[in-house]
């Protein structure tokens, strides 16, 4: 069955950097995008961006645009999202997710998300 | 980007109700809406999409109608798992891909 497995909790300084990995399997992992998406402390769910695995191209949320960076090792199925300078607001669950609907080969469009990963805990504190 | 307004935020109810949820977009959206279930400390779960189509293996007693600018869920007979947080996504505007605040429903 088609799986998304994550990296562990991961605790963080102001100004760090994280990278959350997601692994896929039970599906070709280059035929479709991934997406990531967050969660805050008891707040609603906010898009983040997509890779193309099979192309590496990507498009981010204007929000991040700057600090993060999607990308992906296709050898072992498994996409990655790096956040830089990171804040206290940045502390949040962080999902990936792939999309159903349409992608062409260069973008995605009306897309909705399943399955997903189980989910990443960033936390940054000093 | 759109905003996608749920509601209510919160409200109570018991096992056997007929529940209805309401999700409104700020512009017209057609029938790009999907709806996720989520359970503390797990991720969500894809229940509908294009708002009325069932996810393969979602209950019956799950249903979405809607389109334009006004959506809602309607949970038929509420069993005890269906006690959770509910949230609609619009997936008209993209990349900007943009979710509702949740809908938290609880045991009455």
């Amino acid at each position: 069955q088609v799986q998304l497995v994550q990296s562990g909790a991961e605790v963080k300084k102001p100004g760090a950097s994280v990278k959350v990995s997601c692994k896929a399997s039970g599906y070709t992992f280059t035929g479709y995008y991934m997406h990531w998406v967050r969660q805050a402390p008891g707040q609603g769910l906010e898009w983040m961006g997509w890779i193309n695995p099979n192309s590496g191209g990507t498009n981010y949320a204007q929000k991040f645009q700057g600090r993060v960076t999607m990308t992906r090792d296709t050898s072992i199925s498994t996409a990655y999202m790096e956040l830089s300078r990171l804040r206290s607001d940045d502390t949040a669950v962080y999902y990936c997710a792939r999309p159903q609907g349409y992608c062409s080969s260069t973008s995605c469009y009306h897309v909705w998300f399943d399955p997903w990963g189980q989910g990443t805990l960033v936390t940054v504190s000093s | 980007a759109i905003r996608m307004t749920q509601s209510p935020s919160s409200f109570s109810a018991s096992t056997g109700d007929r529940v209805t949820i309401t999700c409104r977009a700020s512009q017209g959206i057609s029938s790009y809406l999907a709806w996720y279930q989520q359970k503390p400390g797990k991720a969500p779960k894809l229940l509908i999409y294009a708002a009325s189509t069932l996810q393969s293996g979602v209950p019956s007693r799950f249903s979405g109608s809607g389109s334009g600018t006004d959506f809602t869920l309607t949970i038929s007979c509420l069993q005890s798992e269906d006690f959770a947080t509910y949230y609609c996504q619009q997936y008209y505007s993209y990349p900007m891909y943009t979710f509702g605040q949740g809908t938290k429903l609880e045991i009455k």
